[in-house]
């Protein structure tokens, strides 16, 4: 199995909303990331988790929220976001790099959101 | 710093012609270099990586991607496009704790 899954595939939410995105690999996998991406530009990286510790933060506004329960999920919780955070929520699993080693990232098909 | 340049923001070629992308890095050491595509509205599917080697890497899909270290460019070519290959390809470099620097991407449009 070399998918990353992620639900839901669109999410309309008010700014008063609580909400949650989630993802999940069963690749075996110790590393998992929470991009950000906007229409016709790069995906932006949000967090990075690495054997289920965060290990990366890209100074992400704290009404994003990221949890890894365990090696095989990941979650993005969502409170009071603005119009502005409407984009393409993608999630990614690599085998967990170290010692220079670097490896490919396997890309979910992403969470379309939408904040009114 | 890392840093991915991808010169062009629009490519429009006829179906059956050869493609070329262009990819720019910068990294201090051996860089991992990666060619994703992605399809509107989708996520992201690796079309090739290069990590050490042979600097002639194949890919997915009839792709391949030249490496030259001289000229820190990992091109992305295609000897005939299928109208199937109209999408967004990003260019990517790998860095420090596996994070992934990516260009600006490159929009492929095929025409007939």
């Amino acid at each position: 199995d070399t998918e990353v899954t992620q639900t839901p595939k669109h999410l309309v939410m008010g700014m008063t909303n609580k909400k949650s995105l989630k993802c999940e690999q069963h690749m075996g996998h110790r590393a998992m990331y929470w991009y950000k991406q906007k229409a016709k530009k790069p995906p932006e990286l949000m967090f990075v988790y690495s054997y289920e510790k965060l290990s990366i933060n890209e100074s992400v506004p704290s009404r994003f929220s990221p949890e890894c329960p365990n090696s095989s999920l990941l979650n993005l919780h969502l409170h009071a976001l603005q119009p502005e955070d409407s984009a393409l929520y993608l999630c990614a699993s690599s085998h967990a790099g170290s010692g220079g080693t670097y490896n490919e990232q396997f890309f979910g098909p992403g969470t379309r959101l939408t904040v009114l | 710093a890392q840093s991915v340049t991808q010169p062009d923001i629009h490519i429009t070629v006829s179906e059956g012609a050869s493609l070329e992308l262009r990819c720019n890095y910068s990294y201090g050491a051996t860089p991992y270099l990666f060619w994703y595509v992605q399809s509107p509205g989708q996520g992201l599917q690796l079309l090739l990586k290069y990590f050490s080697g042979d600097t002639l890497v194949q890919g997915i899909k009839g792709f391949e991607a030249e490496f030259k270290r001289s000229q820190s460019s990992f091109n992305l070519r295609k000897p005939s496009v299928h109208w199937s290959d109209a999408a967004e390809y990003f260019c990517a470099v790998a860095g420090t704790g596996n994070q992934f620097y990516f260009g600006t991407g490159t929009s492929l449009t095929v025409i007939p």
